[in-house]
Order: C-alpha cells, then structure tokens, then sequence
C-alpha cells in the first residue's frame, strides 16, 4: 500500500535553513500536499500547503516538482522553537489519506 | 478561542469495556476527522465525516465507530476495548476538507488499554 516517506530525523544549527523531503509515489491528482509542525503533547499544527511548483508563507516554503511524487518543506533560519516533528500530508484516492510517518527536528544552539 | 475540543484527556480502560471520545468545535466547519498515532508512527485515519449526517471510513476503523448528528459533535465510540487501541487520539475540524485547506486539531486524547 502505497504511503509517504520522510526522514526520521535531522539536526541542524540555529540560523540554519533546514529542507526536509517527502516521498509519495501514488499522490492522487487533484489533491493538495500539506505540512503540519506537532510538538510534544499537542495536536498537529498547520504549516503550509501546495499542489505544484513553490509556495511560500510568512514561516515556510513548499517546493513540489512536476511530477508531485515528492515534496520539500523549507524551514529559513531555523531557531530553538522550530525542534518539533514535522508531517507530509497526502491523499491517495478517495479514502486514502496519509500522514508521512514524521521527521524530528532538532536545532541546536 | 476554543478551536476543537477533546475530553478526556487521559483514560485508561480494562479490555472490554467501551467508551466515547468526545470531540467538539465551533468554528461551524463540516469536515471532522478522527485520527490515532502511535509511537514511531504518522497519524492514520480512522473515520471522517463530511457533514451533519455523513460519515464514512478511513484507513483502520476497526473497532471503532463514530456518528456526526451536529455539526459541532463527531464522537468516537470503542465498544470493545483492545490492547492494540492504545493509542493518542486526535480529533480535527476543517472548513474546505481533510486535505485541501487547513486541519484544526484538538490536543489530544491519551488513551490506555490494560
């Protein structure tokens, strides 16, 4: 069954931009790709959304090429408040909607 | 500025018995969707619904179920408690869908299964 794929983890320095990479083969067509940002004890945090090429927020940038079997969340000049774990969200049909499995973040000082 | 609301926070069960998770929001979205994760793991669907009356599955509805009769409410039922239901549950809202637009989630319910 076709899901998502993120790293499990990255470490990176405060000032530093951070890119974290989601694979999705079987992403349905007409959907859009979501990032959400959770914290320990707490639910998932909207980030950013995109369904093709860049986009960009006042936080973060999405890059999705073409072919939208991946995506690309840039963090900017990651600080100590940016160490949380960070989910892809995709739909693979009707039904099927896939959080990626979760990349931990931490920036060090 | 209450967003989703989820009660209780934590709960421990025996196997066997049931129980409701509660699930409340009242910003008037729709879509209410129902998620569980566990460690080492993304969130998986478990039901969702698109409005007042609708309801449908998603990826492990297994042992759950749920009714949408307001559009503030969405409770999940367990009505056989397992082992493997112990889990973190999150309930979230949505205005557009579950996933085009942006998902309000609740903070959660801790739920054990002895």
């Amino acid at each position: 069954l076709a899901k998502t794929t993120q790293p499990i983890s990255m470490d990176s320095y405060e000032g530093q931009e951070v890119n974290i990479t989601c694979s999705h083969n079987n992403i349905a067509t007409n959907d859009y790709i979501t990032w959400y940002q959770q914290f320990p004890s707490q639910g998932p945090r909207f980030i950013i959304q995109g369904y093709k090429t860049k986009v960009t927020n006042e936080v973060a940038s999405l890059f999705i090429p073409a072919d939208r079997k991946s995506s690309t969340l840039s963090l900017p000049r990651v600080s100590l408040s940016d160490t949380a774990v960070y989910y892809c969200l995709v739909k693979t049909g009707a039904n099927n909607l896939f959080f990626g499995t979760g990349t931990r973040l931490t920036v060090i000082p | 500025n209450a967003g989703v609301t989820q009660t209780p926070k934590f709960q421990v069960l025996k196997t066997g018995q049931s129980m409701t998770l509660q699930c409340a929001q009242d910003m008037n979205h729709e879509y209410m969707s129902w998620y569980r994760q566990d460690p080492g793991m993304g969130l998986r669907l478990i039901h969702y619904s698109v409005g007042a009356g609708i309801t449908d599955q998603g990826e492990v509805p297994n042992g759950y179920n749920v009714s949408r009769s307001t559009t503030e409410d969405f409770p999940l039922r367990l009505l056989l408690a397992a082992p493997s239901q112990t889990s973190v549950y999150f309930c979230a809202s949505s205005q557009q869908g579950l996933v085009t637009g942006e998902l309000f989630f609740g903070e959660g319910s801790r739920l054990t299964v002895l």
